[in-house]
């Protein structure tokens, strides 16, 4: 089944260390891959999109994603955590005759120890 | 720029009530759209306007469900009448019309419905 899997619920880091959130897709051909950020009391954000070329995607906030076809993987990471960054974090991919429809996966709750 | 905004922000109703969810995209975004959050599960997909045209409904859970944008600018979601599996966070959306392809949707903060 076509489908967007994040697999960790929930991942605490400690400010200024790395981060690695984990997006695998399951679709027939490459689709189109968005990361979007939820921060409490506000709407999702988009961080950063994929539609094809370099495989290395740049956001906002210092975010980057790899796209890794090999994998069906696109890896949200960030070389130094900020308190500031805990939120809520979801992989999206847009399906449906005008890409309208977003897949979510389920979301990954990012807490950041001072 | 206003963002996309909606109303109310929470809402707690009996089973078997009426409630009403409104929300004002982005000026000058013809695609608007509609997801909700069960509590645990993942963000799905409700609906899709292109103006005041549904575009893509097949997200819509059943005809207890109505959307609605008359004239093309504000939506409402009418639930009638709501049962217990309906409480989650409905979000709303909007966007362009394809600009440069890049299929951006601004979402608003949602509304969080508790059904009793």
């Amino acid at each position: 089944a076509q489908s967007v899997t994040q697999p960790d619920i929930h991942i605490t880091v400690s400010e200024g260390a790395s981060l690695e959130l984990r997006c695998n897709y399951s679709y027939g051909a490459t689709p189109y891959l968005f990361w979007y950020v939820q921060s409490p009391g506000q709407g999702l954000q988009l961080l950063l999109k994929y539609f094809s070329g370099d495989t290395l995607v740049q956001g906002i906030k210092g975010f980057e994603a790899e796209f890794k076809r090999s994998q069906s993987s696109f890896n949200l990471r960030k070389p130094s955590v900020h308190w500031s960054d805990a939120a809520e974090y979801f992989c999206a991919v847009p399906r449906g005759s005008t890409l309208g429809r977003l897949y979510f996966g389920r979301g990954t709750q990012l807490t950041v120890w001072p | 720029e206003a963002g996309v905004t909606q109303f109310p922000s929470h809402s707690v109703i009996e089973k078997g009530q009426t409630v009403t969810l409104r929300c004002d995209p982005i000026s000058g975004h013809d695609n608007l759209y509609w997801y909700r959050r069960v509590m645990g599960k993942e963000i799905k997909f409700l609906l899709h306007f292109v103006k005041e045209s549904k575009q893509d409904e097949s997200g819509m859970p059943n005809n207890r469900f109505l959307a609605e944008r008359t004239g093309g600018t504000y939506s409402t979601l009418k639930v009638q009448p709501a049962e217990l599996e309906d409480s989650g966070v409905y979000f709303c959306a909007s966007s362009q019309v394809n600009p440069g392809n890049s299929y951006e949707q601004y979402f608003g903060p949602g509304t969080r419905l508790t059904v009793t």
